[in-house]
């Protein structure tokens, strides 16, 4: 079983914080999604990172894949409210598994105005 | 909105029961995946179908079985129901064979199981 292990689980803090949400695995993946998923609703996809070492940024958010591509960083500057949300990485692979995303628990982001 | 329509939104049974969840993926996807979502396990993966054919199978009871018809639309039967299968069902679908190449998976809002 390939597991992905986010840290940290909730994430409280004020609008125009930064924060790192980090994904963590000793398994390798070919890529690695995050998605945000708010409630009542699917994850949405945010960025998919193919390349270890990639760098990928959208707007305030920088993703980046490890060297290795065992593991991934979501970083927010200046967080704002519509942040909100829950984050969650999920590894891919090709060959007999490219049908499944492993994903991670998720870590539970809250912006306070 | 995703495209991926999913019915019911909510479903409150008894157990023992068996249900029935539907899946219709964005127009032009050819993969249907089914996903479960509990508090203590999180997204978990439950099967892939891709043009009809299963292609990748996860972590599905053997209470539960999948089909997707010649309309490419999805069904999740959930049999003999227990207290521990109540959580959010997802089904997400694709252009293609699946996030290994490295396209997207289109998440529906899924359907909220309850039983009790």
């Amino acid at each position: 079983t390939q597991l992905l292990e986010q840290s940290p689980q909730f994430l409280s803090i004020q609008e125009g914080e930064n924060l790192t949400v980090y994904c963590n695995s000793s398994s390798v993946f070919s890529s690695l999604q995050w998605y945000r998923q708010e409630p009542g609703e699917g994850p949405v996809l945010l960025v998919t990172v193919v390349t270890g070492g990639e760098v990928k940024k959208l707007k305030r958010l920088t993703f980046q894949f490890g060297d290795a591509r065992k593991d991934s960083s979501l970083h927010i500057t200046a967080a704002q409210p519509g942040d909100t949300g829950l984050y969650l990485c999920a590894g891919a692979n090709r060959g007999s598994t490219l049908g499944r995303l492993y994903f991670g628990r998720g870590t539970q982001l809250t912006v306070w105005p | 909105d995703s495209g991926v329509t999913q019915t019911p939104k909510h479903l409150i049974t008894a157990t023992g029961q068996r249900v029935t969840l539907r899946c219709s993926p964005r127009s032009g996807d050819l993969s249907v995946y089914w996903y479960q979502q509990s508090l203590d396990q999180g997204l978990q993966f439950l099967i892939q179908y891709y043009n009809g054919e299963e292609r990748a199978k996860g972590n599905i009871l053997e209470r539960f079985s999948a089909q997707q018809f010649p309309d490419l639309h999805s069904e999740l039967n959930l049999s003999s129901l227990e207290l521990g299968d109540s959580a959010l069902y997802f089904c997400a679908s694709s252009v293609d064979w699946g996030p290994g190449m490295n396209t997207e998976a289109f998440f529906g809002q899924g359907t909220r199981l309850t039983v009790v």
